[in-house]
């Protein structure tokens, strides 16, 4: 069946550090693509967003790129900060009624 | 706006009890989702609805049941509680405004079945 896996469930990087957090994805059909993080006892929240018709999306210190060939998601963000330890979520719809499909998690931490 | 609530925050059941998750947003949102996390684990898919009076079934239904009488709520029933059911469940709204495409979710329910 589908599923979205990520390749790595840890990630510790040094503070102000550059962090890439990749995601791979089984269904070719998807056309929408979404990162959350997930702080310790919260639901999950938005960070950034792509269609598969777009490559790159840049937000504020993040930015995702989709590489459709490879079935690949990665999420990049810029000068981490403590404040962006968490477990970070990579999630696909494709659209037969928004079913919203996630990976297992990759857990961000920042050393100081 | 208060978003998406949930309650119970916290709940202990025993094997074989029932008890209704309740959810309610305030935006309108047409989609609404139950989802349940595992410990270390991502959230999987229990039901979902694209608007009142429709739900489908998710990836992980069985054991579940949901209705959709209003736009607002979206309450998911548990009719025989088993301790596999142990989870945190989370429920979101769907907002598919132009240009943007995303969820919102709420604080969860801690459940433990023993």
């Amino acid at each position: 069946g589908e599923s979205v896996g990520l390749h790595l469930p840890t990630l510790s990087v040094q503070e102000g550090d550059n962090s890439i957090i990749n995601c791979a994805y089984s269904n070719s059909a998807s056309d929408y693509f979404i990162w959350y993080k997930q702080e310790s006892g919260k639901g999950p929240q938005f960070i950034i967003d792509i269609r598969s018709n777009m490559d790159k999306r840049q937000g504020q210190r993040v930015t995702v790129l989709l590489n459709k060939t490879v079935k690949h998601l990665s999420l990049q963000i810029a000068a981490t900060q403590p404040g962006d330890s968490a477990v970070y979520f990579c999630a696909e719809i494709y659209n037969q009624g928004g079913k919203l499909i996630f990976g297992q998690g990759t857990e961000l931490s920042v050393k100081p | 706006n208060a978003g998406v609530t949930q309650t119970p925050k916290f709940r202990i059941l025993k094997i074989g009890q029932s008890m209704t998750l309740q959810c309610t947003q305030d935006m309108n949102h047409n989609y609404m989702y139950w989802y349940r996390q595992d410990p270390g684990m991502g959230l999987k898919l229990i039901y979902y609805s694209v608007g009142a009076g429709i739900t489908d079934k998710g990836e992980v239904p069985n054991g579940y049941n949901v209705s959709r009488s209003t736009t607002e709520d979206f309450p998911l029933r548990l009719e025989l509680a088993a301790p596999s059911q142990t989870s945190v469940y989370f429920c979101a709204s769907r907002s598919t405004a132009i240009g943007t495409d995303t969820q919102y979710f709420g604080p969860g329910t801690r459940l433990t079945v023993l």
